[in-house]
């Protein structure tokens, strides 16, 4: 059974850097994107990025300015970073696991998530 | 980028309903669509993927349609457990893109 973990601050101030990390258990599946989505309170999903094992990264154009998504593949980690932050980007914190299962790809493992309050 | 729009944004229905969400792309997707139920507090679950495949564990009451540009989910008898919002999502580029969700509320 995969799982995912989301971990980091639940504080972050305004103008500074939100930084997240996503712990893997089971990393024998290759073929998926490590997925960051967000879902502010009482909202809807946002997509924010993925990056796939060999280093293609693909973020969402909204955000794509203050964004980075990386991967330690050898600690099974995937991290996120968004810069600049605002109340705006007040969340729920989402890793998920974009998999290609029977040949189409489609989020079958979630995290929890983590919910992260941007505040002075 | 591709825009998913779901109707209705919500609904109420009573425990035996069939039920019907519809997902329009602003572009066409083939079959590259997938829905997700998400209770509160929770994270979603997959339930559909390639528009009508369901996923293993999910119940058969739970079943998809549709290819191109407009997606249909159905629950042919809604159950005091499906209460819950749906959002649809494409696969077919990057970004991926969500529906705005449709929250199904007990009659």
């Amino acid at each position: 059974q995969v799982q995912l973990q989301e971990s980091g601050p639940g504080l972050v101030k305004p103008s500074e850097t939100l930084s997240l990390t996503c712990t893997v258990s089971d990393d024998s599946n290759t073929a998926y994107y490590w997925t960051w989505i967000r879902q502010p309170p009482g909202k809807g999903l946002e997509w924010i990025g993925n990056i796939f094992k060999t280093g293609n990264i693909n973020y969402n154009p909204s955000l794509k300015s203050r964004v980075t998504i990386s991967v330690d593949t050898s600690k099974n980690q995937v991290f996120l970073r968004l810069s600049s932050v605002t109340a705006a980007d007040t969340a729920i914190y989402y890793c998920a696991k974009d998999s290609r299962g029977s040949g189409w790809y489609h989020f079958d493992y979630w995290g929890q998530g983590t919910l992260v309050t941007v505040s002075s | 980028d591709i825009q998913m729009t779901q109707s209705p944004s919500s609904l109420s229905a009573s425990v035996g309903d069939r039920v019907t969400i519809t997902c329009r792309a602003s572009q066409t997707i083939s079959i590259y669509l997938n829905w997700y139920q998400q209770k509160p507090g929770t994270a979603p679950k997959l339930l559909i993927y390639a528009a009508s495949s369901l996923q293993s564990g999910v119940p058969s009451r739970f079943s998809g349609s549709g290819s191109g540009t407009d997606f249909t989910l159905t629950i042919s008898s809604l159950q005091p457990e499906d209460f819950a919002t749906y959002y649809c999502q494409q696969s077919y580029i990057m970004p991926r893109s969500f529906g705005q969700g449709t929250k199904v509320e007990i009659k």
